[in-house]
């Protein structure tokens, strides 16, 4: 099993709309977890960090459910310029501040 | 000015050559990072280091080098080249106090 799993997509979605991807992690032990941005051919950004009580920034959510070991990330209200590729990264916890990025999932949003 | 920089931006070079990547960085960090990223594969690990005096191996290391010259300063090499290192390599900073790492913009390396 990968450490931090995520669907690819691409996930195709209209300006307006409402998109969520999941990410899974198998290191119950993982403290931190985040939400970076990466646009095509550029380096990624972070986008949010990912708290246990969840968080909001403007038109972002990010919940983490430990039960299920997996986070999400909320979009709504979705623009152009949202189009990227978001990937989830988590602290595995291992002494160090090792971070496992996963794969990213591609939002394509459309006129 | 960025914060993070990387030299070369884009690099083609053949097998068996040398090739040294170069990060600086003016944000202060004492932490500094290589990942490579491929396609499907997701960034991944090569070589880490907390401060000057503290360099350690990542994930996939073999095959790689590293050099940090100063705080601000830490190199990657490649001491001969194969096909399969081409990718588009990051360098990354982060803070000792915080988790959130800071990333250059890449080198897109090509090795034929």
């Amino acid at each position: 099993r990968k450490e931090v799993e995520q669907d690819p997509g691409p996930f195709n979605v209209p300006e307006g709309a409402t998109v969520a991807f999941n990410c899974t992690y198998s290191n119950s032990a993982s403290q931190s977890f985040f939400w970076y941005r990466q646009d095509c051919r550029k380096e990624p950004k972070l986008l949010m960090s990912v708290y246990s009580s969840g968080n909001e920034d403007g038109r972002f959510t990010a919940q983490l459910n430990r039960a299920s070991q997996y986070i999400s990330l909320l979009i709504r209200d979705s623009k152009l310029s949202d189009s990227a590729t978001y990937l989830c990264v988590v602290n595995m916890n291992t002494g160090f501040q090792k971070l496992v990025f996963g794969t990213g999932t591609r939002l394509l949003v459309s006129p | 000015d960025a914060d993070v920089t990387q030299t070369p931006r884009n690099r083609i070079t053949k097998t068996g050559k040398r090739i040294m990547l170069e990060c600086s960085q003016t944000k202060g960090h004492d932490r500094m990072y290589w990942y490579r990223q491929d396609p499907g594969l997701g960034l991944r690990l090569i070589y880490y280091s907390f401060d000057v005096k503290d360099i350690n191996k990542g994930e996939i290391s073999d095959g790689y080098s590293v050099s940090r010259q100063a705080q601000a300063k830490f190199s990657l090499s490649l001491e001969s080249a194969i096909p399969n290192q081409t990718a588009l390599y990051f360098c990354a900073t982060s803070d000792s106090a915080q988790e959130t790492q800071y990333f250059g913009p890449g080198t897109r390396l090509l090795v034929l």
